[in-house]
């Protein structure tokens, strides 16, 4: 089946800093690739949607300047917090689609900020 | 803002015991709705894609049902082993391939 990484799995940063998480599909060509947070005992939340070449599509409420989104490639799209705040803390996870409907996800991230 | 709900949130059953739960979504522009099972520490696998009314699909152990005209969908787990503990997510999805999730729901099999 379709694999998706994401990394690290696991960061722990100080206020102010900026953290990137990367999410790549191993074996299949990802035309569009999501990106979800989800805190503590809540839903999965879509906060966009990238595709190869072109700018992000987010969704209402995240702030694009603050979550900096690439997606470089066909295999790789990446997520950036710029100078993450406690409340930023979250679980952030990935997911990938080629051409079909069925979305891949990644094991996800975990962001603490202190 | 789409409500997808998921209950019950938390179930505990015992070893061979057969389950089920449920999704409801919006029954207003539908397109397909979406089952994953996720396992902690490890990425959602997708389990479904349903996308037509009165669809039933089933692998191994589990099967879900679709009703797009009232809004809901079920999932079945017969015969429940430990290996099944996990939460079951569903998420709804119009047109444009978005998907909104529910809140989960987290299946604990005793063994």
């Amino acid at each position: 089946g379709a694999v998706v990484s994401q990394h690290p799995s696991w960061v722990i940063c100080k206020s102010g800093t900026s953290v990137k998480i990367e999410c790549r599909s191993l074996d299949f060509q990802a035309t569009t690739m999501f990106w979800y947070r989800q805190f503590p005992k809540q839903s999965l939340m879509l906060m966009a949607t990238s595709n190869e070449g072109s700018k992000a599509t987010y969704e209402q409420g995240v702030e694009k300047d603050k979550f900096l989104i690439n997606h470089a490639s066909l295999t790789l799209s990446t997520l950036t917090v710029t100078s993450a705040h406690p409340e930023d803390s979250s679980f952030y996870i990935c997911s990938a689609r080629d051409q079909g409907e069925e979305q891949f996800f990644g094991p996800g991230t975990r962001l603490t900020v202190l | 803002i789409l409500n997808v709900e998921q209950s019950p949130q938390s179930l505990h059953v015992q070893e061979g015991d057969s389950t089920n739960f449920t999704c409801s979504f919006p029954s207003s522009n539908f397109y397909a709705l979406h089952w994953y099972r996720w396992e902690t520490a490890k990425s959602p696998e997708a389990l479904f894609v349903m996308t037509l009314n009165g669809d039933e699909k089933k692998k191994g152990r589990i099967s879900a049902t679709l009703n797009t005209k009232e809004g809901y969908s079920y999932l079945y787990i017969k015969g429940s082993q430990p290996e099944d503990s996990a939460t079951y997510l569903c998420a709804f999805v119009v047109a444009g391939n978005m998907l909104t999730f529910g809140g989960g729901t987290r299946l604990m099999v005793k063994p």
